[in-house]
């Protein structure tokens, strides 16, 4: 399993960034995937989730933080999870991994990481 | 939302001894508690999941156990790769939590 987190980098406040997580070595569509971001310095915070499974309805799930802000969306036929963020503030600034979960289905147990993509809100 | 509490925030610890890490839940997550393992500079790992199973990558000397709201992570002998930084986790219910976390340091 691999996941690889690209569109990290520097944005203003109010400004928007998209993240892309491109995922291979497991059956992609079946597996809920999440974003959880971590502040320098600080621990973990679940950020956003989209179900998986093969029953073709999607669920979404926010951290309240970025309700309303952030958009949590995958293609199934690329492998790929996004995260398309606008209306970013200064408190956004921080590392954000793409997880898989353990077990096929939506349980947010998560068994692989990957390396992070760091995102900077500053003027 | 669950509110997950670990302590101490900081746990001193010379190489060979026992390690002891609470997590508490505000409301019960019956046994849907995972740690993690965060060294510096890496992403987080899996260590124990349903509170008391140990995920594949990690030897027996880390060990889970607690249901309900008390949890408790367990390293009975610290070696130098586990100096790291231990998170809990519930993923009972929507949203998933993390605790704050206890970073275990070299005495």
């Amino acid at each position: 399993v691999q996941l690889s987190e690209s569109g990290g980098g520097l944005v203003q406040p109010g400004g928007s960034l998209r993240l892309s997580c491109k995922a291979s070595g497991f059956t992609f569509g079946s597996y809920a995937m999440s974003w959880v971001r971590q502040a320098p310095g600080k621990g973990l915070e679940w950020v956003s989730g989209v179900s998986g499974g093969g029953s073709g309805d999607v669920n979404t799930f926010y951290a309240e933080s970025v309700k309303g802000r952030f958009t949590i969306s995958r293609d199934n036929s690329q492998n790929t999870l996004y995260l398309q963020m606008h209306s970013l503030r200064v408190e956004d600034t921080a590392l954000y991994y793409c997880a898989k979960v353990l077990w096929p289905g939506s349980t947010p147990l998560f068994l692989h990481w990957g390396q992070g993509a760091l995102v900077a809100v500053s003027s | 939302e669950i509110v997950m509490t670990q302590s101490p925030a900081t746990l001193s610890v010379s190489p060979g001894e026992r390690a002891t890490l609470s997590c508490r839940a505000s409301q019960s997550v019956t046994i849907n508690l995972a740690w993690y393992q965060q060294r510096p500079g890496q992403a987080p790992r899996l260590l124990i999941y349903n509170a008391a199973t140990r995920a594949t990558a990690f030897p027996a000397r880390f060990s889970g156990s607690g249901s309900g709201t008390e949890f408790t992570l367990t390293i009975s002998s610290l070696q130098s790769d586990d100096f790291a930084v231990y998170y809990c986790q519930q993923y009972n219910t929507w949203p998933p939590v993390f605790g704050g976390g206890t970073k275990v340091e070299i005495k």
